[in-house]
């Protein structure tokens, strides 16, 4: 079973302050994804990353950065967090090839205030 | 640039009653497309997945999807839908030729009352 994992499920964090969300996979997948999820809105990739040190920007980054120094370990970075980051976070992972099923972890509701 | 659109917010039925979800994608080349649910504090995970072959397609719990080409649409149906099936349902592509990157739809908020 493949498992992805998130450092947190609930966070809180004051406007300014760095932030990282750490995730965690253990299918030795080459992709990993962060995506964040709000109400109306759907899910919004935000990065993803298709190897080691590799990085592609999704439909919003801005504000975010990202890391991935060991193929199992992908982290989210919000370098001066804000209140409009105040969201659900979605880290999934997934083989090479678009024809795989992405495997979500259980997400980390992050609170700016 | 590619995108996804579910055409129900907020979708209520009681038990029993046939479901469909529509989807619509904007891509005219090839596409990988997959049908996610969200049950109530629960990871997001797949109901069911078209790549090739036959446009039907089934999943788990008795979901089924129809991709209809010249239509641009999956729609997902289920026959009789139980109060279990509360959750939120979302709509997801990839196209081939841009990467491996899922596009979403909003989602589907389905309540289901017994």
């Amino acid at each position: 079973d493949v498992k992805v994992t998130q450092s947190s499920r609930y966070l809180v964090k004051r406007t300014g302050e760095k932030v990282f969300l750490e995730c965690v996979q253990d299918m030795d997948h080459e992709n990993m994804f962060w995506y964040r999820q709000d109400p109306g809105l759907g899910l919004r990739l935000i990065y993803f990353s298709y190897d080691v040190k590799m990085k592609e920007k999704g439909d919003i980054p801005e504000g975010y950065s990202v890391s991935r120094e060991k193929k199992e370990r992908f982290s989210l970075i919000l370098e001066s967090a804000s209140t409009n980051q105040t969201s659900m976070y979605l880290c999934a992972s997934t083989r090479q090839g678009s024809y795989n099923e992405q495997f979500f972890g259980p997400g980390t509701r992050l609170t700016v205030l | 640039a590619q995108s996804v659109s579910q055409h129900n917010h907020h979708v209520i039925l009681s038990e029993a009653a046939s479901l469909e979800l529509g989807c619509n994608y904007s891509y005219g080349g090839t596409v990988n497309l997959f049908w996610y649910v969200q049950y109530p504090g629960q990871h997001l995970q797949l109901l069911l997945k078209y790549f090739s072959g036959d446009p039907l397609v089934k999943g788990i719990k008795g979901f089924e999807a129809e991709f209809i080409k010249s239509k641009f649409s999956f729609n997902l149906r289920k026959p009789s839908v139980q109060w279990s099936d509360t959750a939120e349902y979302f709509c997801a592509v990839i196209a081939n030729q841009a990467g491996t990157a899922l596009i979403f739809g909003k989602g589907t908020t389905l309540s289901v009352s017994s």
